[in-house]
């Protein structure tokens, strides 16, 4: 049984379109960190939320935390073909070991 | 500013051969978690390591496998007499705090992938 549920699992959408991915769970987690990882490459982080319905921005990217701390999304505004990848939510419940979901595949087509 | 490194980058064993992987956490982290990535799958915790401690190992098979971070070099994945069901890629991950803190972050290294043939 996975803690953490993606979806879509995979997701191929055109430059220049919005799209949204989700990371959904039972559980309570004390924060929430996405991270994106290339092909052959170790997962990089991109944001840590901690706060429930905390919001935050990188570049194009939104992040945003359910108010319950068990959900969330990740939303890009006018993809580029950059923004391919695998992006992969891990949620922490305050001992140090982080649960992954197995990831949301993003291809952006140019 | 080196990131987490791990090597070797790849690795070719034979069944029953051993296997060591190698972590060097970024500067100034003194908390060291190895992950496993099968295909298909989620990366799931293997263990959590501080210098000359093991923290948390309750994500390690119970045989065959081991962890070690010493006072002095990198941290160290063993596992024993490896079999075919062990080829996956293992990342190695260091932050610099310790339980408790709620917005801790872990920073991942390149992985190495293991090949049992």
């Amino acid at each position: 049984t996975q803690l953490l549920e993606q979806s879509p699992q995979f997701l191929s959408i055109q430059e220049g379109e919005n799209l949204t991915v989700y990371c959904n769970s039972s559980s309570v987690f004390s924060s929430l960190q996405w991270y994106r990882q290339e092909p052959g490459e170790g997962p990089v982080l991109l944001v840590t939320v901690v706060t429930g319905g905390e919001v935050k921005k990188l570049k194009r990217l939104t992040f945003q935390f359910g108010d319950a701390r068990k959900d969330s999304s990740l939303h890009i505004t006018a993809a580029q073909p950059g923004d391919t990848g695998l992006y992969l939510c891990a949620g922490a419940r305050g001992n140090n070991r982080l649960a992954f979901g197995k990831g949301n595949q993003v291809v952006v087509i140019p | 500013n080196a990131g987490v490194m791990q090597n070797p980058r790849h690795l070719v064993r034979r069944r029953g051969q051993e296997a060591r992987l190698r972590c060097s956490p970024m500067k100034g982290h003194s908390h060291v978690y190895w992950y496993r990535q099968l295909p298909e799958e989620g990366l799931k915790f293997m263990v959590y390591l501080q210098k000359e401690n093991i923290i948390d190992e309750s994500g390690m098979p119970k045989e065959r496998f081991s962890a070690e971070f010493p006072k002095e070099g990198p941290s160290i994945l063993r596992i024993q007499q490896v079999v075919r069901g062990d080829s996956a890629a293992y990342f190695c991950a260091s932050s610099p705090t310790s339980g408790g803190r709620v917005d801790y972050e872990q920073y991942f290294g390149p992985g190495t992938r293991l090949t049992v043939t």
